[in-house]
């Protein structure tokens, strides 16, 4: 089990937008702390999506987007691409562990 | 470029050690955090330790404490994690992570991940 919550998969089509949630508490996302966000193409190594909450690295399309209130946070993809079709994780701090935490990841499918 | 290269994984037999190995380039690796995440087959990322950029500092998951040890030589830009009391739950992607600092730590920049296998 988590300590942060998202749903095992999502799907959209071509061109569609989807969201992923992910759910903290008050001691992670909801004392304040960032949420990042990671793609993992099949077979590689995560890569850094969203950072601090909202903020795209160099490189991430507009397409993506990452946003935060309360004790949740939420990834957008708009325009939805067959190369989109990958594992997301949310990433923040947990004070009562004194320890990152990850989500348990979402599959995202292009239909 | 950064370049993080992970070495070390292999076949371990229960309650056998290990020691991992990063080597990093392409930064001034003293100024960073650094980080071990693994990812057991078909499963989500856990995020095992990290150490502050001096080596003054680190952290573990409980799910590994007390049985692995982070360590760092900045002369050699090298991450380490020496691994023990090894057990087939322990079996596993295990990726070396640069940390970066907004509104929290986070990675910034992975290895390609190390295999290990925990088994009799």
């Amino acid at each position: 089990q988590s300590v942060l919550t998202q749903p095992p998969s999502v799907s959209g089509a071509p061109g569609q937008r989807v969201t992923i949630s992910c759910t903290g508490s008050s001691s992670n996302i909801g004392a304040g702390y960032g949420v990042h966000w990671y793609e993992q193409l099949p077979g590689t190594a995560p890569k850094l999506l969203i950072y601090g909450n909202s903020n795209r690295p160099s490189g991430v399309p507009d397409r993506f987007s990452g946003s935060k209130s309360g004790t949740s946070a939420s990834l957008a993809i708009t325009g939805l691409q067959a190369e989109d079709e990958a594992d997301y994780y949310c990433q923040s701090y947990d004070s009562s562990l004194s320890g990152w935490v990850f989500g348990g990841g979402t599959k995202l499918t292009v239909l | 470029q950064v370049q993080l290269v992970e070495s070390g994984g292999g076949l371990v037999k229960p309650g056998g050690s290990l020691r991992l190995s990063c080597a990093a380039s392409g930064f001034t690796f003293s100024d960073y955090y650094m980080s071990w995440i693994r990812q057991a087959p078909g499963k989500g990322l856990e995020w095992l330790s990290y150490m502050s950029s001096s080596g003054n500092t680190m952290y573990y998951a409980d799910s590994v404490k007390g049985r692995f040890t982070i360590s760092r030589d900045n002369a050699k830009n090298s991450l380490y994690l020496q691994m023990n009391s090894l057990r087939a739950e322990d079996t596993a992607v295990y990726y070396c992570a640069r940390d970066q600092y907004s509104s929290g730590y986070y990675v910034d920049y992975w290895g390609q991940g190390t295999l290990v296998t925990v088994s009799s």
